[in-house]
């Protein structure tokens, strides 16, 4: 079946602009998660949807950085007026529920922001 | 300190050698994952466990609550299983987000 997918796979922004990703995730899956992966930081936790629950915004490292879920499917993480530090590969990952729940993995979308 | 610690950070083998990564952590779980993510490539979770052993193919994964630590055992490795594992933790409670360590990078030499 089909997995978590990610688009654009990769983007290339001026420093100032906006960028917007998106991630499908696996058909029936309520959890969805937004990751950071970075050469200086690992990988890192950033915003968190379940269901039709608040969500977990706690490790967006700024508000220049949101994201929305919509229809409990589709979602979209947003970056406002980057900076050349936002430059990473984001990925998404999605469960069918949470906690002790496997989660699996999209392709991520490579941020170069010059 | 980092809430997850993974050692060794790089490590290489000969093909059909054991390999063994560690990996510990400092807070209270709910379960353990080993991720696996090839050069370039996406990243695959190779197990999540609570409690105990668990085994598929070539690969164990092994966790010890009380000492909070976890290893993962790659037997008769190949050269395909170059890659980065990567140890995460999802909290416990309702606590879902993982935690990672920063990853071992595994190569193994034909």
């Amino acid at each position: 079946g089909a997995g978590v997918s990610q688009s654009p796979s990769n983007k290339v922004t001026e420093k100032g602009k906006d960028v917007e990703l998106r991630c499908d995730p696996i058909s029936g899956h309520t959890a969805l998660y937004w990751y950071r992966q970075s050469l200086g930081q690992g990988l890192e936790f950033l915003i968190y949807f379940q269901g039709n629950s608040a969500p977990d915004k706690s490790g967006l490292p700024s508000d220049r950085f949101s994201a929305e879920r919509t229809g409990g499917s589709v979602s979209t993480l947003t970056i406002q007026r980057t900076q050349q530090e936002d430059s990473a590969v984001y990925l998404c990952a999605s469960s069918l529920a949470s906690g002790r729940i496997e989660q699996y993995f999209g392709p991520g979308t490579r941020l170069t922001v010059t | 300190k980092n809430e997850v610690e993974q050692s060794p950070q790089n490590l290489t083998a000969q093909e059909g050698e054991f390999i063994t990564i560690n990996c510990s952590y400092s807070v209270g779980i709910s379960a353990l994952h080993w991720l696996q993510q090839h050069p370039g490539g996406g990243i695959v979770s190779l197990f999540m466990l609570s409690s105990g052993k668990k085994k598929h193919g070539r690969l164990i994964a092994t966790i010890n609550i009380q000492e909070k630590h976890s290893s993962l055992h790659i037997t008769a490795s190949h050269p395909r299983d170059s890659a980065v594992y990567i140890c995460a933790v999802s909290g416990g409670g309702s606590n879902y987000k993982l935690t990672f360590g920063k990853g071992t990078l595994l190569t193994v030499n034909p």
